[in-house]
């Protein structure tokens, strides 16, 4: 069966510091892999999707990047946090079209 | 604008009481629409998936409709447990300019099951 890690959980980070977010999918190969944000109160905004290693997709300009090192291997980083970067991180993996989207179960991220 | 309403925001009702929870959207072109129960500091977790065709389906206790012409749905939770609460979110997607699918989702709504 399929399943989906993220971590870590939570992190606090100075402003101004680097960012690292890892998120690993098993038991599937050529998944399609999204990384969301959902501030309080606000709908999940996608901000980066891969279908492919190397292949990123960026949906909002901001603060962040990603990257797909291996085939199951989604991260997402920054050079220097924002305060405005803190919410809560989802990676999510999915076929498309109307295969369900799994999601991971996020990093609470806190920009200090 | 592709949009994704759900209503009410936040709902209390007692344990072993039945709710609906609504949804309207605005996406086109129309893909599918999904509810999603995610509970606090947790991932969304799938409950139901409906194509155009689809007008219900059923998870357990949790009954989706989908009304295409109308462009609304509605998750119907029956005989509601304390675990029930939690976010439930609908999301409602389609396929881009260029052959993406792409997701819209609600802002959820805040379910609490009291004893």
């Amino acid at each position: 069966s399929q399943t989906i890690h993220q971590w870590p959980a939570t992190l606090v980070q100075p402003v101004g510091s680097p960012l690292s977010l890892e998120c690993t999918v098993e038991g599937t190969s050529n998944p399609n892999l999204y990384w969301y944000r959902q501030a309080a109160g606000r709908g999940l905004q996608l901000l980066f999707y891969s279908v492919g290693i190397g292949q990123i997709s960026s949906e909002v300009p901001q603060n962040l990047s990603a990257s797909r090192p291996q085939d199951r291997q989604f991260i997402l980083s920054s050079k220097k946090l924002l305060l405005s970067d803190s919410g809560f991180y989802l990676c999510a993996w999915s076929y498309g079209g109307n295969y369900g989207y799994t999601f991971g179960s996020g990093t609470r991220l806190t920009v200090v | 604008k592709n949009q994704v309403e759900q209503s009410p925001q936040s709902l209390i009702i007692l344990e072993g009481k039945n709710c609906t929870l609504q949804c309207n959207y605005t996406v086109s072109p129309f893909s599918n629409l999904r509810w999603y129960k995610q509970d606090t500091g947790r991932g969304p977790v799938s409950l139901t998936i409906m194509t155009f065709s689809e007008n219900t389906k059923s998870n357990g206790r949790y009954t989706a409709t989908l009304d295409a012409d109308t462009k609304q749905s509605s998750l119907h939770i029956t005989a509601s447990q304390l675990s029930d609460s939690a976010s439930y979110i609908c999301v409602v997607s389609f396929i881009s300019n260029f052959g993406n699918e792409k997701l819209t989702f609600g802002t959820g709504t805040r379910l609490t099951i009291i004893p």
